[in-house]
């Protein structure tokens, strides 16, 4: 049973607008997300995070909201750039246990269109 | 961050034959993790590497399949062990961040596909 699911395999986008990617999770121990992006031939790369404690988190144009009760968290990036087409992978953790267990959703595949 | 030099990037491999991917990080870190991504799927953990004992291996992972080599605290490697179509994935090396987030840094990753 899938506890991370991104439900959208695939988003296309035309540049300058909003990128709205979508996560769900089901178990309700986990209490800090992550977002990683990653291009073809390379591994992921954190892009951004959030505490269970926030419900918002900046940083510069990436934007991640987490709603606890309905154990759903976006990522938003505005304006959406031709070099953030990419796949995004949502993860999920117990912060703070020492084992580094992320559990992954399949991604979404962003194409940004010029 | 960590910098996570893995090698090969890419291989073809034949039905039953063995792969070893290297996975070197440029400063010391106690737990390392080998990941494998299928197509199409989310990133599982095979098993996390410690230096100086032997690798925890999770649901679904064995160590004949898999062994790990863990000689110190800057390397490791992963075998692919008597490979078939079904091991065509990307493996991936990662090391975590130390903080109290837990965040992982990944290596480049192997891409490998067996005929």
């Amino acid at each position: 049973d899938q506890q991370v699911k991104q439900n959208s395999p695939s988003l296309s986008v035309q540049e300058g607008r909003i990128s709205i990617l979508n996560c769900d999770y089901t178990n309700s121990m986990f209490d800090y997300f992550l977002w990683y992006k990653k291009y073809p031939a390379e591994g992921p790369t954190f892009l951004i995070s959030i505490s269970s404690i926030k419900d918002k988190n900046e940083d510069g144009r990436f934007t991640v909201f987490l709603n606890k009760s309905a154990k759903h968290l976006s990522l938003h990036i505005v304006p959406s750039q031709p070099g953030d087409s990419a796949v995004y992978f949502c993860a999920a953790s117990m912060a703070g246990a020492g084992s580094y267990q992320l559990t992954f959703g399949k991604g979404t595949k962003l194409s940004v269109i010029p | 961050s960590a910098v996570i030099s893995q090698k090969p990037s890419r291989d073809i491999c034949q039905r039953g034959t063995s792969l070893t991917i290297q996975c070197q990080v440029d400063s010391q870190v106690t737990m390392m993790f080998w990941y494998r991504q299928q197509p199409g799927q989310s990133l599982t953990l095979i098993a996390t590497a410690n230096q100086g004992s032997e690798a925890t291996y999770e649901s679904g992972f064995v160590i004949d399949k898999f062994p790990i080599s863990r000689p110190n605290l800057t390397f490791s490697t992963l075998t692919v062990s008597n490979m078939s179509p079904e091991d065509s994935s990307i493996y991936l090396c990662s090391v975590g961040s130390g903080g109290w987030d837990e965040k992982l840094f990944f290596g480049s990753g192997t891409q490998l596909s067996v005929l």
